[in-house]
């Protein structure tokens, strides 16, 4: 089964901290993504990437950057957390194909911002 | 521009009844795929099916099922004679060559809540 391992599942941070999230993924997947789900809108794309050292901007990146070093590990970092970045944040995994891979989530991260 | 709408925010059910959760889509693209995901209190969203475009031939999965039609833009997923364990968010999603700024990301739909009341 395909693995996909946040790091932290609660985190709570102060506003202007940095943050990191780290997720890792064991299946050899070249597709990787960040997104956050917040009551009410659903899930909405940060960033992702298809390859190491490569990044491609989603739907709402403002306040995010990421960093994929290495195949298996994508990083979301927020340089100066503020309160409304306190959200869920899902990563998920993918095979690079012809968009019909279905995305493999991990448990998520739930971020509390004070 | 490419979009999911599940307009049922949550949906209320006695254990046994069966339900059905709507979805309908827009998209330009002639060649895309539809995905239905779970998401129980645990948080992980669990893959449950992938649909291609060509293919409308309804789906059918122990007590879940279900139905694409492309005349009305629509890929319902209905349980039948549902369980307490039924109960969680589902997600349905569209990847087409626009969703997410790249071939591979999913537009997904805001959610349909399902509780299954014992």
């Amino acid at each position: 089964d395909v693995k996909v391992t946040q790091s932290s599942r609660y985190l709570v941070k102060r506003t202007g901290e940095k943050v990191f999230l780290e997720c890792v993924q064991d299946m050899d997947h070249e597709n990787m993504f960040w997104y956050r789900q917040d009551p009410g809108l659903g899930l909405r794309l940060i960033y992702f990437s298809y390859d190491v050292k490569m990044k491609e901007k989603g739907d709402i990146p403002e306040g995010y950057s990421v960093s994929r070093e290495k195949k298996e590990r994508f990083s979301l970092i927020l340089e100066s957390a503020s309160t409304n970045q306190t959200s869920m944040y899902l990563c998920a995994s993918s095979f690079l194909s012809s968009y019909n891979s279905p995305l493999h989530f991990g448990n998520g991260t739930r971020l509390t911002v004070t | 521009a490419q979009k999911v709408t599940q307009a049922q925010t949550e949906i209320s059910v006695v254990e046994k009844e069966d339900v059905t959760l709507d979805c309908v889509y827009e998209t330009r693209d002639t060649t895309y795929y539809l995905f239905w995901y779970k998401q129980p209190p645990s948080g992980e969203l669990v893959f449950l099916i992938r649909r291609n475009s060509f293919d409308e031939q309804n789906e059918i999965s122990g007590r879940y099922s279900w139905n694409f039609q492309k005349s009305t833009s629509s890929f319902n997923f209905t349980i039948t004679a549902s369980q307490v364990v039924d109960s969680a968010v589902y997600f349905c999603a569209l990847s087409d060559s626009y969703s997410g700024g790249g071939a591979d990301g999913l537009t997904f739909g805001k959610g349909t809540h399902l509780i299954i009341q014992p």
